[in-house]
C-alpha cells in the first residue's frame, strides 16, 4: 500500500519569499513516481512538477523544484519569488508501478492550502 | 484536442434520485481513472479503465456506484439512490500510459455533487 502525507495543512507566505511544503511517502515500490498538483478554488488540478525515483537529480519547473530525498522519504515542494496566484491547494500525490497491479492510479496527500500575502 | 472534459460541472440532487456524470479523455489516451473527493481532502481513487476494460475498483466504490467506457472512449459514473455522504467533487483523469512524467496524466475540471 502507497502512503502519502502532508502534515501542514495551512501555510503562510509573503509575496516574492520562498515557500517550502513538506510531503512524506511510504511505498514498497522500487519504481515509483512523484507528483505536484496546485488545485484552485475552481477545483482544477493542475500539474506543476514531477519526481521519478529513480532520477538523480532534483526536479526543476520555473519556479518550482523539488527537493527529493529518497532515504528519508520525502518529497519536498519549494515555490521561490511567491505571487498572489499560487494560493491556493497543493497535493503531493504518488504512482506505484505502473506496468504492476497499481495500474498506475495515484495516492493523494491531503493536501496544504497555501496563502500568498501581499 | 482541448483536454478532458467533464459534465456537468455541477449537480445538485435530492436524497435517493439516481445521477450519472460523463467524461471525456483526450482521444488518444487508453487510460482513464475516476477520483473522488471531499471538501478539505485530497482525491481518492474509484476505479480504473484501460480502453474498455474496467480493471480495477477501489472499496470506495460500493454497489450504488457503476462505471462503463464503452468502445473504450469516454466514461460514465452513475450513482444510484444517493446519500448525503455523495456529496463531492468527482475528478476525471487520463493517462497514455506510455510515459508518467510531467505529461502523464490529463484531469478534468471535475463534477460537484449536492446531495439535499
Amino acid at each position: 500500500a502507497q502512503k502519502i502525507t502532508q502534515t501542514q495543512p495551512g501555510m503562510f507566505v509573503q509575496e516574492k519569499e520562498a515557500v517550502t511544503l513538506d510531503c512524506t511517502y511510504d511505498t514498497s515500490d522500487q519504481s515509483y513516481g512523484l507528483f505536484w498538483y496546485k488545485q484552485p478554488s475552481s477545483g482544477e488540478m493542475i500539474f506543476l512538477i514531477y519526481q521519478g525515483s529513480y532520477d538523480e537529480q532534483n526536479a526543476t519547473e520555473g519556479r518550482y523544484s523539488l527537493n527529493f530525498q529518497k532515504a528519508r522519504k520525502s518529497a519536498n515542494l519549494v515555490i521561490s519569488a511567491s505571487q498572489l496566484g499560487d494560493s491556493a491547494m497543493y497535493f503531493c500525490a504518488m504512482r506505484g508501478n505502473a506496468g504492476g497491479t497499481s495500474y498506475g492510479k495515484l495516492t493523494f496527500g491531503q493536501g496544504t492550502i497555501l496563502t500568498v500575502h501581499p | 484536442d482541448t483536454g478532458v472534459s467533464q459534465d456537468p460541472r455541477h449537480k445538485i440532487t435530492k436524497r435517493g434520485q439516481n445521477v450519472t456524470f460523463r467524461c471525456d479523455p483526450i482521444s488518444e489516451h487508453n487510460r482513464l481513472y475516476w477520483y473522488r473527493q471531499t471538501l478539505g481532502q485530497g482525491p481518492e481513487f474509484l476505479t480504473y479503465f484501460q480502453n474498455e476494460a474496467q480493471l480495477e475498483k477501489s472499496r470506495l466504490l460500493s454497489d450504488r456506484f457503476s462505471a462503463e467506457r464503452p468502445k473504450g472512449s469516454f466514461s460514465t459514473l452513475e450513482i444510484q439512490r444517493t446519500e448525503q455522504g455523495d456529496s463531492a467533487m468527482y475528478l476525471c483523469a487520463s493517462s497514455s500510459g506510455q510515459s508518467v512524467g510531467k505529461d502523464g496524466y490529463t484531469f478534468g475540471s471535475g463534477t460537484r455533487l449536492t446531495v439535499v
